[in-house]
């Protein structure tokens, strides 16, 4: 299994909604990571967590609160959203081997916030 | 921090080789080089990476000049399926782990 699975695949919500983003694997990685996706623009990079710790914050609005309650999950819980936060949101676990590493993405999130 | 530089599109014919330069000439002595394409509404996927020697697999080559400041991305025979933004990224060591910076990528249109 090399997925990394993302659900839901669409979500539409409101700026006082409180939703969920899911991601899995079974890939047996330990690190995982939330990326942000806006139109013709490249993923920039939001939460890194390893060993189910998170490592990285690149400063992402409190509004954003990841998760990781083991090593296969990751959530990313999103509260009070702006319409600026609509963009596509990318799961990643990752395969150390080597001292070389290799992410491996999800399909992602498609958010709109009206 | 390695800064990569890449052309915003380039074009090539299906059954040619497709030919995806990078810069980065300020990339230390330890750090890899790494490619990854975007196909529309799909997450990256990781293609190949490479040190200092030229590495093969079965999606493309990567051929890094004897200086390490630039590299090449190959796909021997591109096909309309290789149609994606291919990005050139040298991770940074964020501490417990790497951070993966994505820049502007190319966008490698392959035509018929």
């Amino acid at each position: 299994d090399t997925e990394v699975t993302q659900t839901p695949k669409h979500l539409v919500m409101g700026m006082t909604n409180k939703k969920s983003l899911k991601c899995e694997q079974h890939m047996g990685h330990r690190a995982m990571y939330w990326y942000k996706q806006k139109a013709k623009k490249p993923p920039e990079l939001m939460f890194v967590y390893s060993y189910e710790k998170l490592s990285i914050n690149e400063s992402v609005p409190s509004r954003f609160s990841p998760e990781c309650p083991n090593s296969s999950l990751l959530n990313l819980h999103l509260h009070a959203l702006q319409p600026e936060d609509s963009a596509l949101y990318l799961c990643a676990s990752s395969q150390v081997r080597g001292g070389t590493e290799k992410l491996f993405f999800g399909s992602g999130t498609q958010l709109s916030v009206l | 921090d390695a800064k990569t530089t890449q052309p915003p599109s380039m074009d090539c014919a299906e059954g040619r080789a497709a030919n995806l330069p990078c810069n980065h000439s300020t990339i230390s002595g330890n750090e890899y080089v790494y490619w990854y394409r975007q196909i529309h509404s799909q997450g990256p996927q990781y293609i190949i990476h490479g040190l200092k020697n030229n590495e093969t697999n079965e999606m493309a080559s990567l051929i890094i000049t004897e200086d390490r400041k630039s590299s090449t991305l190959i796909l021997p025979h591109a096909t309309l399926r290789d149609t994606a933004v291919y990005y050139c990224i040298v991770p940074r060591y964020g501490g417990a782990t790497n951070k993966l910076i994505f820049g502007t990528g190319t966008l490698l249109a392959v035509q018929p």
